[in-house]
Protein backbone atom coordinates (compact mmCIF):
# COMPACT_ATOMS: atom_id res chain seq x y z
CA UNK A 1 0.00 0.00 0.00
CA UNK A 2 1.22 3.63 -0.83
CA UNK A 3 1.67 6.14 1.86
CA UNK A 4 -0.94 8.69 1.17
CA UNK A 5 -3.33 9.67 3.62
CA UNK A 6 -6.59 10.90 3.72
CA UNK A 7 -8.67 12.28 6.92
CA UNK A 8 -11.04 12.04 7.95
CA UNK A 9 -12.80 8.74 6.03
CA UNK A 10 -16.04 9.83 6.89
CA UNK A 11 -17.57 12.92 7.29
CA UNK A 12 -21.31 13.93 8.33
CA UNK A 13 -21.70 17.38 8.55
CA UNK A 14 -24.67 20.32 8.00
CA UNK A 15 -25.64 22.33 5.11
CA UNK A 16 -23.38 25.59 5.18
CA UNK A 17 -20.48 24.72 7.12
CA UNK A 18 -16.80 25.11 5.87
CA UNK A 19 -14.73 21.95 5.69
CA UNK A 20 -11.41 20.70 4.89
CA UNK A 21 -10.41 17.65 3.71
CA UNK A 22 -7.10 16.65 4.38
CA UNK A 23 -4.38 14.47 2.13
CA UNK A 24 -0.59 14.05 2.53
CA UNK A 25 1.82 11.35 1.27
CA UNK A 26 5.07 10.37 2.28
CA UNK A 27 7.08 9.39 -1.18
CA UNK A 28 7.93 13.16 -1.81
CA UNK A 29 5.60 12.85 -5.31
CA UNK A 30 5.21 16.35 -7.36
CA UNK A 31 2.37 15.66 -8.61
CA UNK A 32 -1.13 15.16 -6.69
CA UNK A 33 -4.65 14.83 -7.59
CA UNK A 34 -8.25 15.22 -6.41
CA UNK A 35 -11.17 13.41 -7.70
CA UNK A 36 -14.41 13.00 -6.75
CA UNK A 37 -16.53 9.87 -7.77
CA UNK A 38 -19.89 8.60 -6.95
CA UNK A 39 -20.93 5.42 -6.04
CA UNK A 40 -20.55 3.26 -9.06
CA UNK A 41 -19.63 5.86 -11.05
CA UNK A 42 -16.17 6.84 -12.46
CA UNK A 43 -13.81 9.27 -11.16
CA UNK A 44 -13.57 12.93 -11.86
CA UNK A 45 -10.95 15.30 -11.55
CA UNK A 46 -11.44 18.21 -9.76
CA UNK A 47 -7.97 19.28 -9.11
CA UNK A 48 -4.30 18.88 -9.37
CA UNK A 49 -1.21 19.89 -8.39
CA UNK A 50 2.57 19.34 -10.30
CA UNK A 51 4.14 20.87 -7.05
CA UNK A 52 4.15 23.74 -4.57
CA UNK A 53 2.30 26.76 -5.22
CA UNK A 54 0.93 24.90 -8.25
CA UNK A 55 -2.72 24.09 -8.57
CA UNK A 56 -4.89 23.77 -11.09
CA UNK A 57 -8.90 22.61 -12.03
CA UNK A 58 -9.86 19.32 -13.36
CA UNK A 59 -12.22 18.43 -15.99
CA UNK A 60 -15.49 18.71 -13.61
CA UNK A 61 -16.19 22.31 -12.12
CA UNK A 62 -15.85 21.67 -8.47
CA UNK A 63 -16.64 24.86 -5.75
CA UNK A 64 -13.70 23.52 -3.48
CA UNK A 65 -10.33 25.08 -3.67
CA UNK A 66 -7.06 23.80 -3.35
CA UNK A 67 -3.93 24.98 -1.97
CA UNK A 68 -0.18 22.93 -2.29
CA UNK A 69 2.10 25.19 0.22
CA UNK A 70 4.02 22.10 1.22
CA UNK A 71 5.31 19.36 -1.27
CA UNK A 72 3.37 16.64 0.97
CA UNK A 73 0.64 17.92 1.78
CA UNK A 74 -2.80 19.14 -0.49
CA UNK A 75 -5.85 19.72 1.34
CA UNK A 76 -9.41 19.98 -0.18
CA UNK A 77 -12.04 23.40 1.07
CA UNK A 78 -15.01 23.74 0.61
CA UNK A 79 -16.16 27.24 2.08
CA UNK A 80 -20.17 26.43 2.56
CA UNK A 81 -20.98 22.61 1.84
CA UNK A 82 -24.07 21.70 0.18
CA UNK A 83 -25.94 18.34 -0.30
CA UNK A 84 -24.85 18.03 -3.92
CA UNK A 85 -21.37 17.85 -2.63
CA UNK A 86 -22.55 14.15 -0.93
CA UNK A 87 -19.51 12.17 -2.57
CA UNK A 88 -16.35 10.14 -2.20
CA UNK A 89 -13.29 12.33 -2.58
CA UNK A 90 -10.08 10.36 -3.37
CA UNK A 91 -6.59 12.27 -3.08
CA UNK A 92 -4.07 10.55 -5.11
CA UNK A 93 -0.32 11.46 -6.23
CA UNK A 94 2.71 10.27 -8.41
CA UNK A 95 6.48 11.35 -9.89
CA UNK A 96 7.28 11.58 -13.31
CA UNK A 97 7.29 8.05 -14.03
CA UNK A 98 5.24 6.12 -11.41
CA UNK A 99 1.55 5.20 -11.91
CA UNK A 100 -1.30 6.74 -9.31
CA UNK A 101 -0.84 5.88 -5.38
CA UNK A 102 -4.30 6.90 -4.02
CA UNK A 103 -5.39 7.09 -0.71
CA UNK A 104 -8.31 5.84 1.06
CA UNK A 105 -10.74 8.58 0.51
CA UNK A 106 -13.19 10.44 2.48
CA UNK A 107 -16.93 10.24 2.30
CA UNK A 108 -18.33 13.06 2.37
CA UNK A 109 -22.45 13.32 3.68
CA UNK A 110 -23.86 17.24 3.62
CA UNK A 111 -27.32 17.24 5.13
CA UNK B 1 -17.71 11.60 -23.48
CA UNK B 2 -15.53 9.63 -21.69
CA UNK B 3 -12.15 8.40 -23.18
CA UNK B 4 -12.20 4.71 -21.55
CA UNK B 5 -15.21 2.33 -21.33
CA UNK B 6 -15.31 -0.94 -19.78
CA UNK B 7 -17.21 -3.36 -20.59
CA UNK B 8 -18.98 -5.41 -19.08
CA UNK B 9 -20.47 -3.23 -16.51
CA UNK B 10 -20.65 -6.24 -14.06
CA UNK B 11 -19.20 -9.65 -14.08
CA UNK B 12 -20.09 -12.54 -11.56
CA UNK B 13 -17.90 -15.51 -11.94
CA UNK B 14 -17.55 -18.76 -10.06
CA UNK B 15 -14.32 -19.09 -8.14
CA UNK B 16 -11.53 -21.03 -10.11
CA UNK B 17 -12.84 -19.70 -13.22
CA UNK B 18 -10.83 -16.60 -15.51
CA UNK B 19 -12.45 -13.04 -15.60
CA UNK B 20 -12.37 -11.14 -19.02
CA UNK B 21 -13.33 -7.47 -18.75
CA UNK B 22 -12.21 -4.93 -22.20
CA UNK B 23 -11.60 -1.25 -22.26
CA UNK B 24 -12.02 0.90 -25.18
CA UNK B 25 -10.74 4.46 -26.28
CA UNK B 26 -11.42 6.90 -27.97
CA UNK B 27 -8.13 9.05 -28.79
CA UNK B 28 -4.48 7.75 -29.42
CA UNK B 29 -2.63 7.13 -25.98
CA UNK B 30 0.91 6.74 -24.58
CA UNK B 31 -0.30 4.15 -22.13
CA UNK B 32 -3.27 2.30 -20.23
CA UNK B 33 -3.88 1.08 -17.11
CA UNK B 34 -5.76 -1.19 -14.80
CA UNK B 35 -6.68 0.04 -11.07
CA UNK B 36 -8.64 -2.30 -8.89
CA UNK B 37 -11.13 -0.29 -6.24
CA UNK B 38 -12.58 -2.53 -3.36
CA UNK B 39 -15.28 -1.30 -1.29
CA UNK B 40 -15.22 1.51 0.16
CA UNK B 41 -11.35 1.98 -0.58
CA UNK B 42 -9.18 3.87 -2.86
CA UNK B 43 -7.79 2.52 -6.09
CA UNK B 44 -4.72 0.18 -5.82
CA UNK B 45 -2.74 0.05 -9.61
CA UNK B 46 -2.72 -3.25 -10.64
CA UNK B 47 -0.60 -2.90 -14.44
CA UNK B 48 0.54 -0.73 -17.07
CA UNK B 49 1.05 -1.45 -20.42
CA UNK B 50 2.90 1.25 -23.23
CA UNK B 51 1.32 1.81 -26.40
CA UNK B 52 4.50 0.20 -27.93
CA UNK B 53 3.54 -3.42 -26.22
CA UNK B 54 1.06 -5.66 -27.28
CA UNK B 55 0.80 -7.71 -24.15
CA UNK B 56 1.93 -7.82 -20.36
CA UNK B 57 1.85 -10.15 -17.46
CA UNK B 58 1.78 -10.04 -13.76
CA UNK B 59 1.12 -12.99 -11.63
CA UNK B 60 -2.70 -14.16 -12.53
CA UNK B 61 -3.03 -10.95 -14.45
CA UNK B 62 -2.69 -10.44 -18.23
CA UNK B 63 -2.96 -7.10 -20.18
CA UNK B 64 -3.19 -7.00 -23.90
CA UNK B 65 -3.74 -3.85 -25.89
CA UNK B 66 -4.49 -3.49 -29.78
CA UNK B 67 -3.93 0.32 -30.70
CA UNK B 68 -5.48 -0.31 -34.16
CA UNK B 69 -9.12 -1.18 -32.24
CA UNK B 70 -8.17 1.30 -29.23
CA UNK B 71 -8.90 -1.30 -27.16
CA UNK B 72 -7.49 -3.73 -24.08
CA UNK B 73 -8.35 -6.21 -21.78
CA UNK B 74 -7.76 -7.54 -18.60
CA UNK B 75 -7.33 -11.32 -18.07
CA UNK B 76 -7.33 -12.44 -14.25
CA UNK B 77 -6.87 -16.11 -13.98
CA UNK B 78 -7.79 -18.87 -11.52
CA UNK B 79 -10.00 -16.04 -9.74
CA UNK B 80 -10.63 -15.43 -6.11
CA UNK B 81 -12.94 -14.45 -4.06
CA UNK B 82 -10.56 -11.72 -2.92
CA UNK B 83 -10.62 -10.54 -6.40
CA UNK B 84 -13.90 -9.30 -6.05
CA UNK B 85 -13.50 -5.74 -6.94
CA UNK B 86 -14.39 -2.85 -9.19
CA UNK B 87 -12.11 -2.59 -11.53
CA UNK B 88 -11.01 0.52 -14.08
CA UNK B 89 -9.29 1.41 -16.84
CA UNK B 90 -7.56 4.97 -17.30
CA UNK B 91 -5.86 6.43 -20.51
CA UNK B 92 -2.59 8.67 -20.50
CA UNK B 93 -1.90 10.61 -22.99
CA UNK B 94 0.94 12.90 -22.47
CA UNK B 95 1.39 16.78 -23.51
CA UNK B 96 -0.14 20.33 -22.66
CA UNK B 97 -2.93 18.87 -21.32
CA UNK B 98 -1.70 15.30 -20.21
CA UNK B 99 -4.41 13.67 -18.41
CA UNK B 100 -5.24 10.50 -16.84
CA UNK B 101 -8.63 9.70 -17.70
CA UNK B 102 -10.81 6.84 -15.93
CA UNK B 103 -13.70 4.48 -17.31
CA UNK B 104 -16.72 3.73 -15.17
CA UNK B 105 -15.50 0.82 -13.78
CA UNK B 106 -16.40 -3.22 -14.10
CA UNK B 107 -18.32 -4.78 -10.87
CA UNK B 108 -16.32 -8.16 -10.66
CA UNK B 109 -17.78 -10.67 -8.14
CA UNK B 110 -16.10 -13.94 -7.60
CA UNK B 111 -18.35 -16.63 -5.73
CA UNK B 112 -16.84 -18.84 -3.36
Amino acid sequence: EADIYQTPRYLVIGTGKKITLECSQTMGHDKMYWYQQDPGMELHLIHYSYGVNSTEKGDLSSESTVSRIRTEHFPLTLESARPSHTSQYLCASRDRNSPLHFGNGTRLTVT
Amino acid sequence: SQQGEEDPQALSIQEGENATMNCSYKTSINNLQWYRQNSGRGLVHLILIRSNEREKHSGRLRVTLDTSKKSSSLLITASRAADTASYFCATYRSGANSKLTFGKGITLSVRP
